[in-house]
C-alpha cells in the first residue's frame, strides 16, 4: 500500500501567520493517465471531512484563495498564506492513484 | 445540493453482521462511483471499498475483503455495505462518499461498535 506521511502532525499557528503542511507518498502518485490524484481535506471537530483540493492544486468551490496546493510525484504541500480562526481542525492528504487509496495521518492545526 | 445520509450502524457482537445504507440525493447517482470510508482513533481514515456507477467495477481493501460486500441500487439512489464476521477492530465511524479517486462529498457517518 502507498504510505502517506504528513508533517508536522501538530501545527500551532498565530492568527494572520502562514502555515504549511507537507505530504509525502511512498511512491509516485502520477497515474497512467498522467494525472496525479492527490486530494486535501479539512475536518473540523464533530464534522465530516471537506475537500479543499483535488488533483494536487485544483481548488474546490468556496475554498478561500489564501489556501494553495502544490507538488508533484511524491512530494506535496498545502499552504495557508494567512491563518484565520476558522482554519482550525485536522488536515488530511489522500492519494487516489493506487488502490487501496490511502490517507495521511492528519495534521492538527491550532491557534497559538 | 448533494446529500449523503448513512444509516444502519449500531452495537454488534464479534462475529455478527450489519448492513449499512447510504441514501443519496442532489445529483445523478448512477453517474458516480461511490466509496465507503471508515474513521477510528487508532487507524485514522481508511478507504474500504468502491463501486462504479453501474456496479460492475468494485474493489476492497485487504482488511475487509471476503467479509464486506458493497452494492448499490440505482433505482433507489442507495449505496449499501454488508458487513459480516465483524471484529473489534471494525469499530469505527463509517462514511459513504461520492466518487473514488477524487472523493468530494461525504455523509455525516454512522457509528459501528463491535463489542461483547
Amino acid at each position: 500500500d502507498v504510505v502517506m506521511t504528513q508533517s508536522p502532525l501538530s501545527l500551532p499557528v498565530t492568527l494572520g501567520q502562514p502555515a504549511s503542511i507537507s505530504c509525502k507518498s511512498s511512491r509516485s502518485l502520477e497515474y497512467t493517465d498522467a494525472k496525479t490524484y492527490l486530494n486535501w481535506f479539512h475536518q473540523r471537530p464533530g464534522q465530516s471531512p471537506r475537500r479543499l483540493f483535488y488533483k494536487v492544486s485544483k481548488r474546490d468551490s468556496g475554498v478561500p484563495d489564501r489556501f494553495s496546493g502544490s507538488g508533484s510525484g511524491s512530494d506535496f504541500t498545502l499552504n495557508i498564506s494567512r491563518v484565520e480562526a476558522e482554519d482550525v481542525g485536522i488536515y488530511y492528504c489522500m492519494q487516489g492513484s493506487h488502490w487501496p487509496y490511502t490517507f495521511g495521518q492528519g495534521t492538527k492545526l491550532e491557534i497559538k | 445540493q448533494v446529500q449523503l445520509v448513512e444509516s444502519g450502524g449500531g452495537l454488534v457482537h464479534p462475529g455478527g453482521s450489519l448492513r449499512l445504507s447510504c441514501a443519496a440525493s442532489g445529483f445523478t447517482f448512477r453517474d458516480f462511483y461511490m466509496t465507503w470510508i471508515r474513521q477510528s482513533p487508532g487507524k485514522g481514515l481508511e478507504v474500504l471499498s468502491y463501486i462504479s456507477g453501474t456496479g460492475t467495477i468494485l474493489d476492497y481493501a485487504d482488511s475487509v475483503k471476503g467479509r464486506f460486500t458493497i452494492s448499490r441500487d440505482n433505482a433507489k439512489n442507495t449505496l449499501h455495505l454488508q458487513m459480516n464476521s465483524l471484529r473489534a477492530e471494525d469499530t469505527a465511524l463509517y462514511y459513504c462518499a461520492r466518487a473514488s479517486r477524487n472523493i468530494d462529498y461525504w455523509g455525516q457517518g454512522t457509528q459501528v461498535t463491535v463489542s461483547s
